[in-house]
């Protein structure tokens, strides 16, 4: 299995659209959680973290189901602007702190 | 403030030859990583500095690839000699420190094409 799994997409919606996509991780002792966007041919950026039970950014809600060892990521009222690969980050639990990052999820948001 | 400056953007090589990548980290950030992105794929860690002391490089092939941080701010990732399957995004990103809570800012990346 997979230290981070993702849906690879692409989900296409509408402008508008609520629209929402998990990450499985294999590591039950895993602690946190990061969302990273990454737009096509860019760098990833940081969206948000996840420490706890979940986070909430205006339109973006992140949640931690811990019994399931699963993330979302709810997006509500898309953009066009929000097309995009999502990254589900999950660090190593040990001194290392290396990041593991998932394949991402593709989001096409249409008119 | 300055990003993670990272040269070339763009490099395409015929395989067997060599390569360098360039990276120059976020002034006053003391942790720099260097990640291999392929297609369709999330980054892959490669080896990991703090400061000048690479403390993971266990995803490096060392036969080919090799990595300084000589002063402890920029970084040169090299390929030698480079193989088809090179053929990927190389992204570098740093941070203040190690650690879980320190966000990593990564660089544009060079796309690397080996023919």
């Amino acid at each position: 299995r997979k230290e981070v799994e993702q849906d690879p997409g692409p989900f296409n919606v509408p402008e508008g659209a609520t629209v929402a996509f998990n990450c499985t991780y294999s590591n039950s002792a895993s602690q946190s959680f990061f969302w990273y966007r990454q737009d096509c041919r860019k760098e990833p950026k940081l969206l948000m973290s996840v420490y706890s039970s979940g986070n909430e950014d205006g339109r973006f809600t992140a949640q931690l189901n811990r019994a399931s060892q699963y993330i979302s990521l709810l997006i509500r009222d898309s953009k066009l602007s929000d097309s995009a690969t999502y990254l589900c980050v999950v660090p190593r639990v040990d001194s290392s702190y290396k990041l593991i990052f998932g394949s991402g999820t593709r989001l096409l948001v249409r008119p | 403030e300055a990003g993670v400056v990272q040269s070339p953007r763009y490099k395409i090589i015929e395989k067997k030859q060599p390569v360098a990548f360039w990276c120059n980290p976020i002034s006053g950030h003391n942790t720099l990583y260097w990640y291999l992105q392929n297609l369709g794929q999330g980054p892959e860690l490669l080896i990991r500095y703090e400061n000048e002391e690479a403390v993971d490089d266990s995803q490096l092939p060392k036969d080919r690839f090799s990595a300084e941080r000589l002063k402890g701010v920029d970084s040169t990732l090299k390929i030698q000699p480079a193989e088809l399957g090179d053929s990927a995004v190389y992204l570098c990103a740093s941070s203040l420190t190690s650690g879980t809570y320190n966000e990593q800012f990564f660089g544009p990346g060079t796309r690397l094409t080996v023919l």
